[in-house]
């Protein structure tokens, strides 16, 4: 079972820096199936990163995505205040299908 | 637009069950996977079924399996998760989720409804 371990636990930032979440897997996980999320408090998660690398549908260029193997990373490249938020990586894979979550990355104002 | 509502949520003894529904609404329901995930209060996400586009497979988490059934009624348009022998470990948001491909079991969760309450006390 692949276990995923976020860093840092919180991180705290001012409006405008550069966010740098860390996702690590305790084992090697194919590119094409890692996601990043985006959860704000009472709200369901919102999907940002599929794949690794690829923006989802509506989500502003100033959130990417890198990595493989077992180190991926979720950039902010210039925090906005609605990007003050809880996010989640993931990683779905097969035989048998799993989905676990990473516990979360929040980013909160410093 | 594309829409997931879920219901069906409360408060149930432990023991006892309770049925949670996901109406799906804007796009071909039939064409999609769908997901249960749940978070307990001030946790983190926790995955916990998947139902193929046809039903034709169903995979559980570990903590769920033997005691909660995935299924689907594409007929209707809504997805279900029966809850058994519920457990107070069980208290969480219930969110129901959209694969993000057509037909493809393995990909991100792309459209997530609002999510349902279950508590489970005595």
């Amino acid at each position: 079972e692949i276990v995923l371990t976020q860093s840092p636990g919180t991180l705290s930032l001012s409006p405008g820096e550069r966010a740098t979440l860390s996702c690590r897997a305790s084992q090697s996980v194919s590119s094409s199936y890692l996601a990043w999320y985006q959860q704000k408090p009472g709200q369901a998660p919102r999907l940002l990163i599929y794949g690794a690398s690829s923006r989802a549908t509506g989500i502003p260029d100033r959130f990417s995505g890198s990595g493989s193997g077992t180190d991926f990373t979720l950039t902010i490249s210039r925090l906005e205040p609605e990007d003050f938020a809880v996010y989640y990586c993931q990683q779905y894979g097969s035989s048998p299908p799993v989905f676990t979550f990473g516990p979360g990355t929040k980013v909160d104002i410093k | 637009q594309v829409q997931l509502v879920e219901s069906g949520g409360g408060v149930v003894q432990p023991g006892r069950s309770l049925r949670l529904s996901c109406a799906a609404s804007g796009f071909t329901f039939s064409s999609y996977g769908m997901h249960w995930v749940r978070q307990a209060p001030g946790k983190g996400l926790e995955w916990v079924a998947v139902i193929w586009y046809d039903g034709s497979n169903k995979y559980y988490a570990d903590s769920v399996k033997g005691r909660f059934t995935i299924s689907r009624d594409n007929s209707k348009n809504t997805l279900y998760l029966q809850m058994n022998s519920l457990r107070a470990e069980d208290t969480a948001v219930y969110y129901c989720a959209r694969v993000a491909s057509i037909a493809a079991p393995l990909d991100a969760f792309d459209i997530w409804g609002q999510g349902t309450m279950v508590t489970v006390s005595s």
